[in-house]
């Protein structure tokens, strides 16, 4: 039962230019939404995270867009760099509950 | 540095066996979390513990226990061991409960990689 969908393995973009990673949920009750960094042989790091009242996050050249109609998740890194490379988690979370879903990952490749 | 230490870092054991990987949360955070990784998978939510009591279940198999003691440092406790249960076993600590009046943030250790022959 996969809550938290990430539908693209990889992604590569040019450095410079805008790296746009999307998310899919399905259950309607998640109201915390985050995005995790993993480079290898580390564990993951908290990026940036969006509360379900709100539609858009911004943190420097990290950018949360929440789509609750379409229950859509997207970060966008502008601009991009060859440091960004990394497997990117969204996590989903029912803060009653306190569960936090994860979507598989998706692998970002910023060339230079 | 997360603040959050888990070992071992590595451990090769045989099908039949019980490993026990350990957690010390940082310092302060009530909460703790294992997570499971299989190769190419996302993370899997086991099970999650706060001030010493369970709080959330995933999908946790039953030859797999936790527990998380009063000076808040966990152990996963994974027995009758099979090859599948090969994975990278991640540990993240919270200093309460995520949602909109907190953080969400989840702090991970580095993980323990359990290889099972």
């Amino acid at each position: 039962d996969q809550q938290v969908k990430q539908n693209s393995p990889s992604l590569s973009v040019q450095e410079g230019r805008i790296s746009i990673l999307n998310c899919d949920y399905t259950n309607s009750m998640f109201d915390y939404f985050l995005w995790y960094k993993k480079y290898p042989a580390e564990g993951p790091t908290f990026l940036i995270s969006i509360s379900s009242i709100k539609d858009k996050n911004e943190d420097g050249r990290f950018t949360v867009f929440l789509n609750k109609s379409a229950k859509h998740l997207s970060l966008h890194i502008v601009p991009s760099q060859p440091g960004d490379s990394a497997v990117y988690f969204c996590a989903a979370v029912v803060s009653y509950f306190n569960k936090f879903y994860f979507g598989s990952g998706t692998k970002l490749n910023v060339k230079p | 540095d997360s603040g959050v230490t888990q070992t071992p870092k590595h451990l090769i054991t045989a099908t039949g066996q019980r490993v026990t990987l350990r957690c010390s949360p940082r310092s302060g955070d009530l909460s703790v979390y294992w997570y499971q990784q299989s190769l190419d998978q996302g993370l899997q939510f086991l099970i999650q513990y706060y001030n010493g009591e369970e709080r959330a279940k995933g999908n946790i198999l039953e030859r797999f226990s936790a527990q998380q003691f009063p000076d808040l440092h966990s152990e996963l406790n994974l027995s009758s061991l099979e090859l599948g249960d090969s994975a990278l076993y991640f540990c993240a600590s919270s200093e309460g409960i995520a949602g909109p009046w907190g953080t969400g943030e989840l702090f991970f250790g580095e993980g323990s990689r359990l290889t099972v022959l």
